[in-house]
């Protein structure tokens, strides 16, 4: 089965952009969904597919895709932001599906 | 609006089994498939499983064949999830998340409240 590998953790300054990125063999066929899991509460989709924004979640939240490579970028960081972000994909091999091991976001 | 309504926390010794249940309403039941998604403390999310609502297909973790099996009651909008031969590693928060798909991209949207489940001696 193949993997989605994410940085364990990404610090941003207050009000910039940050990007977290998410790699794997599947992202290659299949766009990544996103989702942001703030402690001991359920995840939250974010954004997913090629350019689609769940409602009531910011436009500061948008994604992108190139070759193994889904990106969640937040733009204009919020303090409210600081979260473990997750992505999620079909893997190739067949009914199965897998999650990014997540990435630790830090607003300074 | 969609709800997912899971079960309450559950306490269970080592080698024994448990049963999670997730009731849903404000949908069409058997439109959507339901996965099951875990979560050990300090840990990632780790995906299970999947049914299909509508004939009871599954799809599971191949990490977890044979110790899972996931199955649903369509008269009361419920899927079910049973993890046999409970091991400490198992302890983790159960989610189920209820499954979209288009345009080769997969999502979950919502999930339910997340069950404890602590396997303990």
């Amino acid at each position: 089965s193949s993997e989605l590998t994410q940085d364990p953790a990404v610090s941003v300054a207050l009000g910039q952009t940050v990007r977290i990125t998410c790699q794997g063999d599947s992202l290659r066929s299949y766009y990544a969904s996103w989702y942001q899991q703030k402690p001991g509460q359920a995840p939250v989709l974010v954004f997913y597919g090629k350019n689609n924004r769940p409602s009531g979640i910011p436009d500061r939240f948008s994604g992108s895709s190139s070759g193994n490579t889904g990106s969640l970028t937040i733009t204009g960081a919020q303090a409210e932001d600081e979260a473990d972000y997750y992505c999620y994909s079909r893997d190739t091999t067949g009914n199965q599906w897998v999650f990014g091991g997540g990435t630790k976001l830090t607003v300074l | 609006q969609v709800q997912l309504v899971q079960s309450g926390a559950e306490v269970k010794k080592p080698g024994a089994s448990v049963k999670v249940s997730c009731k849903t309403s404000g949908y069409t039941f058997t439109n959507n498939w339901m996965h099951w998604v875990r979560q050990a403390p300090g840990q990632g999310l780790e995906w299970m499983g999947v049914i299909n609502p509508s004939d009871g297909v599954t799809h599971y973790a191949q990490k977890l064949q044979g110790r899972v099996t996931m199955t649903r009651d369509t008269s009361t909008s419920t899927v079910y999830m049973d993890l046999s031969t409970l091991r400490s590693e198992d302890t983790a928060v159960y989610y189920c998340a209820r499954d979209h798909s288009n345009d080769n991209t997969w999502w979950f949207d919502p999930w339910g409240q997340g069950t404890l489940v602590t396997v303990s001696s």
